[in-house]
């Protein structure tokens, strides 16, 4: 079985330009959620979506941040005119249905803003 | 608002020593988790504890729940150079999400063969 797939590794981006992160969760899990990770912290919650839903958003910036799960594809975690703060590990992990706690993450997205 | 609080930072050790750290929070947690992060790789799940006072172990890893509530330790024996890594204790966050965690800052271990 497929772990939870991120792509891409590393990501460079200019300030100002978009930053386009993708995941695709472990086969059979429909609960995806993002974290953030800056050097030597721990991870931050962002986000967590189901299909087509965004069940919490309470970690996420309010502005350049959103975050989809369409029904078809990955999740993608889209930041807009980006600034040299989003410089950051970026963890997506899935889970199966139902209250579970137990996160299966992917290996990230490293992005560094230029 | 709620925190973890793990110790020690970091630990440079022999292999085949044992170990052991922390993780502390002044809000009471109803489940602890236990993850490890090798570099440039996502955390791992280690150990999940659900149960105030249990001990769970996971090969060469025990951790416990502690009867607070507000603690839980990691112990790893006879530790091995693939050990090095950084762990992670993480907790829900109260009122948030299921999937919403919050996580120490972690104890970065270094073994020298």
């Amino acid at each position: 079985n497929a772990g939870v797939m991120q792509n891409p590794r590393h990501l460079v981006r200019r300030r100002g330009q978009e930053a386009r992160l993708r995941c695709s969760p472990m086969k059979g899990h429909s609960h995806v959620y993002w974290y953030r990770q800056l050097p030597e912290e721990g991870l931050k919650f962002m986000v967590y979506l189901q299909k087509e839903n965004i069940i919490d958003e309470s970690g996420m910036p309010k502005e350049r941040f959103s975050a989809e799960f369409p029904k078809e594809g990955p999740s993608i975690l889209r930041i807009q005119q980006v600034v040299r703060g989003d410089s950051a590990a970026y963890f997506c992990a899935s889970s199966p249905g139902g209250n579970n706690e137990k996160l299966f993450f992917g290996s990230g997205t490293q992005l560094s803003v230029l | 608002g709620q925190q973890l609080n793990q110790s020690p930072q970091s630990m440079f050790i022999q292999e085949g020593e044992d170990v052991s750290m922390n993780c502390t929070s002044s809000s009471i947690f109803n489940t602890w988790l236990w993850y490890k992060q090798e570099p440039g790789e996502g955390p791992v799940l280690l150990i999940a504890l659900y149960k105030a006072g249990e001990l769970t172990s996971n090969g060469r890893l025990t951790a416990q729940f502690g009867i607070t509530r507000k603690d839980s330790f990691l112990n790893i024996s006879a530790s091995i150079p693939s050990d090095v890594g950084i762990y992670f204790c993480a907790g829900p966050y109260y009122g948030g999400s299921q999937g919403n965690l919050i996580f120490g800052k972690g104890t970065k271990l270094s073994v020298k063969p």
